[in-house]
């Protein structure tokens, strides 16, 4: 099992453009994650999908979007891309995103906004 | 949601155990206690989890404060693979989420 995947592994981008950044997971898992994570902090979540079909804000939502593609695959938007957003996003899932489970993280996205 | 204070920093030496000490003093009865590592340039990592009584798998041991106060997480034995910051999270009712700190940078003396 590859677990949690996500593409591209690094994107450079200008103020304004727009891209989507894929996640997939082969685990069958209902919940998925979006955070974001800046130099030196932890992490912040963004959106998340509790079941196929939903999604819900996180603690920094502002600025993303987010679509529950079927279970396997949660994308994150950026439709006008700010320097703000230079970041690393990673994508995680969940059996069932009830209390006490284990999430599972990808290896991230690097974004650099210019 | 309830916050954790952790140490910026630790360092210990190899094939040493390591102590690594959290503290949740807001926690409440149903708050569950993780811990997450993550390796240079790398995601997040599970390393262990746990309610109320202490918790052993095969990389880590919790120990939980009588109180639920505080928790500990314990390597047995650090290899050099074990330098990564180690995050305790606390995760509410409700939450559906895990909210990381800054948590500790380990670093392992060969």
């Amino acid at each position: 099992n590859a677990g949690v995947t996500q593409t591209p592994k690094f994107q450079v981008l200008k103020t304004g453009q727009s891209m989507t950044l894929q996640c997939a997971q082969d685990m069958n898992h209902n919940s998925m994650y979006w955070y974001r994570q800046d130099p030196g902090m932890g992490l912040r979540l963004i959106y998340y999908s509790a079941s196929e079909g939903t999604t819900d804000k996180g603690e920094v939502p502002n600025g993303y979007n987010v679509s529950r593609l079927n279970k396997r695959e949660f994308s994150l938007r950026l439709e006008s891309a700010a320097p703000s957003q230079t970041s690393v996003y990673f994508c995680a899932s969940s059996q069932n995103g009830i209390m006490g489970e284990t999430q599972y993280f990808g290896p991230g996205t690097r974004l650099l906004v210019l | 949601d309830a916050k954790t204070t952790q140490p910026n920093s630790m360092e210990s030496n190899e094939e040493e155990p390591v102590h690594l000490p959290c503290n949740h003093s807001t926690i409440s009865g149903t708050d569950y206690i993780h811990w997450y590592r993550q390796l240079p340039s790398q995601g997040p990592e599970y390393v262990i989890h746990g309610l109320t009584s202490n918790v052993n798998n095969r990389m880590a041991s919790l120990a939980i404060a009588e109180d639920r106060k505080s928790s500990t997480l314990i390597l047995h034995r650090a290899t050099l693979r074990d330098a990564a910051v180690y995050y305790c999270i606390l995760e509410g009712q409700g939450a559906q989420k895990l909210v990381f700190g800054q948590g500790t940078r380990l670093t392992i003396n060969p």
